[in-house]
């Protein structure tokens, strides 16, 4: 079956602009969660979704943004850019389930390869 | 959120065991252990997982202690492919299933 598709892989964008990344999961995944990595700052949560419902959210600063469509699909959005948002942004579907009860294998992750993102 | 400490780095000789330690004092009875890993220039993939008795994959093994609040990966033989930055995560039960925090993983040298 296919993996989870990021898209852009890469892109260039300058400080103030906005910038929407998108994340097709696993066929049957309902839940994709959105991270931020750097060489700095390692691997951070941003954000959950399931069914269509933001679930859990990590702590960066409201100018970054998510939503999920009822096809499972999506997408994360960064306004108003800063230098410091360069980075690798990754996507990761799991099964999830109604209530958030890690049952073994429902939590499991799939990354996508990521999109890249300068901000110059 | 409970947090994993893992060594920075690690290195092995090719096609040798490698144990990889994961220290999760503060694991509450719904965490389960994961373990995945990053090899360069691309996205983490899963290695494995277990919730309190030891697991067998055809990628690698984990070891959880009795009291749960330490495991340990073992690759039976590395190879070079096997050389990658090692996650240890805890997996939340109840509402915060999906929130996942990463620490900075081991990074694995095999040596040929």
């Amino acid at each position: 079956k296919a993996g989870v598709t990021q898209t852009p892989r890469y892109l260039i964008k300058t400080r103030g602009q906005q910038v929407t990344l998108s994340c097709s999961p696993i066929s049957g995944h309902r839940s994709v969660s959105w991270y931020q990595q750097t060489p700095g700052q390692g691997l951070q949560f941003l954000f959950e979704y399931f069914s269509e419902t933001q679930r859990n959210k990590g702590n960066f600063p409201g100018r970054f943004s998510g939503r999920q469509f009822s096809n499972s699909r999506s997408e994360m959005n960064v306004s108003t850019l800063e230098l410091g948002d360069s980075a690798l942004y990754l996507c990761a579907s799991s099964l999830g389930l109604a209530g958030g009860s890690s049952r073994s294998g429902a939590n499991v992750l799939t990354f996508g390869a990521g999109s890249r993102l300068t901000v110059l | 959120d409970a947090k994993t400490t893992q060594p920075n780095s690690m290195e092995s000789n090719e096609e040798e065991p490698v144990h990889l330690p994961c220290n999760h004092s503060t694991i509450s009875g719904t965490d389960y252990i994961h373990w995945y890993r990053q090899l360069p220039s691309q996205g983490p993939e899963y290695v494995i997982h277990g919730l309190t008795s030891n697991v067998n994959n055809r990628m690698a093994s984990l070891a959880i202690a009795e009291d749960r609040k330490s495991s340990t990966l073992i690759l039976h033989r590395a190879t070079l492919r096997d050389a990658a930055v090692y996650y240890c995560i805890l997996k939340f039960g109840n509402t915060n299933a999906g929130k996942s925090t990463f620490g900075d993983g081991t990074t694995l040298t095999v040596k040929p």
